[in-house]
C-alpha cells in the first residue's frame, strides 16, 4: 500500500506570492490533516479535512486554507507569504472510520520563503 | 494552548544502551502515540496507546500510556545506531478523539555512538 505522497518536496517562493501544496492519502483514508513544522515553534497543527469539510482548525491565520475532493486528495494553500512561513509544511491521513486510527504522515513539502 | 512537556531534549548514548524518554501534560489525554522522524523524512508512527495502563511493545520498544492519563514513556532497549533521529510524543484529549488533530512534544534527539 502506497503511504502519503506529497507533492512537491521542495518550494522556494518570495514574500507576497501564494502557494499551493498537495497531498494524496494513503488508498482508503478519509481523513487528511495539515501541519506546519518549524524549529521554534515544533508541529503545529493546521486544519483537518473529511468527506471534503473543514472538521477542526488550529491557531492560524487566514491566509493559510485548504480543501479536500472527493477522492480524499487534499491541498492547502497559503496567500501572501511571509518569511516567517518558511516551514516544512506536513500531511496526514488516516481511517477514523471508528476509533483508534492513528494518523500516518507523508514526507513533506519544505516551504522557504524569500 | 494546550502543550506536552517532552523530556529530555536530547541524548547521546552508547550503542547497547538502554534509552528512556517521558512525555507529560497538565491535561488528561484519550490518546498517545510515539513518533520517529528522520531528517528529510516525515514522523513516521512506531506505538499507539488508547487506553490508562496500556503497556505495549514493538520490537525493541516499549511504550506506556500512564494511568493518570497525563503522561506516557518511551523505552528503546539495546540501542543500534539506526536509533538515531528525532522521537515525538504526540497526544489527542477527549475532545479530540477520533479526529486529526493532535498534540506534539518538542522532541528527543537521540544520538547513538557505535
Amino acid at each position: 500500500k502506497a503511504g502519503v505522497t506529497q507533492t512537491p518536496r521542495y518550494l522556494i517562493k518570495t514574500r507576497g506570492q501564494q502557494v499551493t501544496l498537495s497531498c494524496s492519502p494513503i488508498s482508503g483514508h478519509r481523513s487528511v490533516s495539515w501541519y506546519q513544522q518549524t524549529p521554534g515553534q515544533g508541529l503545529q497543527f493546521l486544519f483537518e479535512y473529511f468527506s471534503e469539510t473543514q472538521r477542526n482548525k488550529g491557531n492560524f491565520p487566514g491566509r493559510f486554507s485548504g480543501r479536500q475532493f472527493s477522492n480524499s486528495r487534499s491541498e492547502m494553500n497559503v496567500s501572501t507569504l511571509e518569511l516567517g512561513d518558511s516551514a516544512l509544511y506536513l500531511c496526514a491521513s488516516s481511517l477514523l472510520d471508528g476509533y483508534n486510527s492513528p494518523l500516518h504522515f507523508g514526507n513533506g513539502t519544505r516551504l522557504t520563503v524569500t | 494552548g494546550q502543550q506536552l512537556n517532552q523530556s529530555p531534549q536530547s541524548m547521546f548514548i552508547q550503542e547497547g544502551e538502554d534509552v528512556s524518554m517521558n512525555c507529560t501534560s497538565s491535561s488528561i489525554f484519550n490518546t498517545w502515540l510515539w513518533y520517529k522522524q528522520d531528517p528529510g523524512e516525515g514522523p513516521v508512527l512506531l506505538i499507539a496507546l488508547y487506553k490508562a495502563g496500556e503497556l505495549t511493545s514493538n520490537g525493541r520498544l516499549t511504550a506506556q500510556f500512564g494511568i493518570t492519563r497525563k503522561d506516557s514513556f518511551l523505552n528503546i532497549s539495546a540501542s543500534i545506531p539506526s536509533d538515531v533521529g528525532i522521537y515525538f510524543c504526540a497526544g489527542q484529549t477527549l475532545l479530540s478523539s477520533n479526529t486529526g488533530k493532535l498534540i506534539f512534544g518538542q522532541g528527543t534527539t537521540l544520538q547513538v555512538k557505535p
